[in-house]
């Protein structure tokens, strides 16, 4: 069946240095969204992208959309204590949402 | 309103029970959705309505049943569950469905099934 997948399963990092999650999925999609779900919390929308190479920043995240529409990925820039959580990517593939398993970001003591 | 609530929060049934989850959106949204959660993995989609109707039903074991009496309003309806069905669920709104759209998550129900 169709498939995204969301690497890597868990970041470590120090707080300051850059996170990065990938996904790939086995289908041209239509879109791709992204999500963040903190702890204890529920998946928030963070950003729809649409277009075949599209890149759009949000203050420290920056999104990406391959040419191909089949990848996707996050940058976090200087990663910040309020960066905890789990991030998602969902894709858009003849009507089904296929998310992908998520990328946890953990900020080291 | 940009807000998705759910009741109740916590849940803990019997496997006889019977018991409901609501969700309530008042932005106007056509789509509403339910999703399963476990603990470490994505949501999985359950079913969805568009425009009160349902439109996908995921093979959903019948022992939960949705409902949408308005366009405001998802329920669901929960009956002889197991304790592999406790997880979180979770209640979500688009403005159509016809190409998924931003998402609105409510806070979800957390569900134990003892």
């Amino acid at each position: 069946g169709q498939q995204v997948m969301q690497i890597p399963q868990y970041q470590h990092v120090q707080e300051g240095e850059d996170f990065t999650t990938y996904c790939n999925s086995s289908t041209t999609l239509s879109n791709i969204q992204w999500y963040k779900q903190r702890p204890g919390g529920h998946p928030v929308f963070l950003i729809q992208l649409v277009k075949s190479g599209e890149v759009k920043k949000q203050k420290r995240l920056t999104f990406q959309f391959g040419e191909a529409k089949k990848n996707s990925s996050l940058h976090i820039t200087a990663t910040q204590t309020t960066d905890v959580g789990t991030y998602f990517c969902a894709g858009d593939s003849n009507y089904q949402l296929i998310w992908g398993a998520g990328t946890k970001l953990i900020i080291k003591p | 309103d940009t807000e998705v609530t759910q009741t109740p929060k916590h849940l803990v049934m019997g496997m006889t029970n019977k018991k409901s989850l609501k969700c309530e959106q008042h932005m106007g949204h056509r789509a509403m959705y339910w999703y399963k959660q476990k603990a470490k993995k994505p949501p999985e989609l359950m079913f969805v309505y568009s425009y009160e109707k349902l439109s996908i039903n995921e093979s959903v074991p019948s022992r939960f049943s949705p409902e949408c009496p308005n366009s405001s309003l998802l329920n669901l309806h929960l009956h002889a569950l197991q304790p592999e069905d406790s997880a979180l669920y979770l209640c979500a709104s688009s403005q159509f469905w016809t190409r998924y759209g931003e998402q609105f998550f409510g806070p979800g129900t957390r569900l134990t099934v003892l």
